[in-house]
Formats: C-alpha cells, sequence, structure tokens
C-alpha cells in the first residue's frame, strides 16, 4: 500500500472550473512533488516543495497553483484549465531534496480530465 | 539538458526467460539511479535503488551500474506475465531531489 495517499481519485472539470487536488505523506518526509504524465509519455516534473517551501517551478502555466500548508500536505489548486492539461497528476516524496537516499514514493495519482 | 535514454521496446520475452533492461544516462555527475514500474493507468512503483558501481539484487531483480559507461540496467530472473508493464529508469538531478525519467520500456511477458 502506497504511504503517500492522493485525492480525488478522477476529476473531470469544465474550462471555467475550479478544483484542488489534494496529498498527503505520513512519513515525515520533508520533500514534496507534482508530476504530470500524459499518456505513454515519462512524470514530467512540475513543482518541488522542500522543508515546506517552494523550491523548483518547472515553468508551469499560472493556471496550476501549488500549496504546501504543512510538511505532510501538498496541493494542487486548479482554475482554467484546458483540454491539454489532461492527464495523471502524480504527488511524490522523498526523505530530503538533495539528501537522503533520493528515493521518490508516488500516490495513486490524480486523473484529470477537462472537458 | 540532462537525459535519460531507455529503448521504447515492446521488449517480449517467455515466460521464466530474463528481461534485461538498459538505461543510459547524459550527466556523468550523476550519483542515485532507480527503476520504476509501471503498470497500465497506474503510478510509478519503486522495485530498485543503486548508487554505487556493480550489482544490486533483490528477489528476481539485479541492477547494475556502471557509472564510467553511464549506465544502469535491469535484469529479471524467471519473468512471470505479471511483471508486464512499462519500466521507467530515473536519475537523480544533481543537487537536486527531483527524478529525470526515461522514456520506458514496455515489457511483455508471454506465458
Amino acid at each position: 500500500d502506497t504511504e503517500v495517499t492522493q485525492t480525488p481519485k478522477h476529476l473531470v472539470m469544465g474550462m471555467t472550473n475550479k478544483k484542488s487536488l489534494k496529498c498527503e505523506q505520513h512519513m515525515g518526509h520533508r520533500a514534496m512533488y507534482w508530476y504530470k504524465q500524459k499518456a505513454k509519455k515519462p512524470p514530467e516534473l512540475m513543482f518541488v516543495y522542500s522543508y515546506e517551501k517552494l523550491s523548483i517551478n518547472e515553468s508551469v502555466p499560472s493556471r496550476f497553483s501549488p500549496e504546501c500548508p504543512n510538511s505532510s500536505l501538498l496541493n494542487l489548486h486548479l482554475h482554467a484549465l484546458q483540454p491539454e492539461d489532461s492527464a495523471l497528476y502524480l504527488c511524490a516524496s522523498s526523505q530530503e531534496v538533495g539528501g537522503g537516499t533520493g528515493e521518490l514514493f508516488f500516490g495513486e495519482g490524480s486523473r484529470l480530465t477537462v472537458l | 539538458q540532462k537525459e535519460v535514454e531507455q529503448n521504447s521496446g515492446p521488449l517480449s520475452v517467455p515466460e521464466g526467460a530474463i528481461a534485461s533492461l538498459n538505461c543510459t544516462y547524459s550527466d556523468r555527475v550523476s550519483q542515485s539511479f532507480f527503476w520504476y514500474r509501471q503498470y497500465s493507468g497506474k503510478s510509478p512503483e519503486l522495485i530498485m535503488s543503486i548508487y554505487s558501481n556493480g550489482d544490486k539484487e533483490d528477489g528476481r531483480f539485479t541492477a547494475q551500474l556502471n557509472k564510467a559507461s553511464q549506465y544502469v540496467s535491469l535484469l529479471i530472473r524467471d519473468s512471470q506475465p505479471s511483471d508486464s508493464a512499462t519500466y521507467l529508469c530515473a536519475v537523480r538531478a544533481t543537487g537536486q531531489g527531483n527524478l529525470i525519467f526515461g522514456k520506458g520500456t514496455k515489457l511483455s511477458v508471454k506465458p
């Protein structure tokens, strides 16, 4: 069983909607990540949080807004998305950015469909 | 641009055979290497990590690392139909925590 929990597992939204994806981990990890994965493609990094501070933003459009309320929680707020944003959104965590084993543990993902 | 290259396959092996998956990477100073298994429609699952040159074995899986050749591989012994999945090679970005993924190799194990 994954120790990274993502909700919702499936989300359908219109281009004018506002929604949020949520992620929670209880492994005591201090680094959390959002990746986006399109069909038959590898995961692409979106954001990295280290000790609750945004450390990497991979030039993601502002319609995606990350938030890290505490060391266990990571949110991704969605607004005015486009159909091409439909994808599997993966949350992951690791011990630290730049330290520890470097192993990333993924949640089950949130499959987003934008109509 | 740091890159991780994999043969996309598909790689087809008969049940019970050894499956060999290969990966090369461009960043010579990379120190941490990972193999993830991803079933269709599911999220990536970590199956092996390797940090030093040589072989690392875990059950039916063996990871091999050659830093001089910038090459990492995964061997799956006694392949089972349940091993059919896409295998992602990943390299930790130097000085950062995120992983750079290869495009993945799709493995099919035929009964």
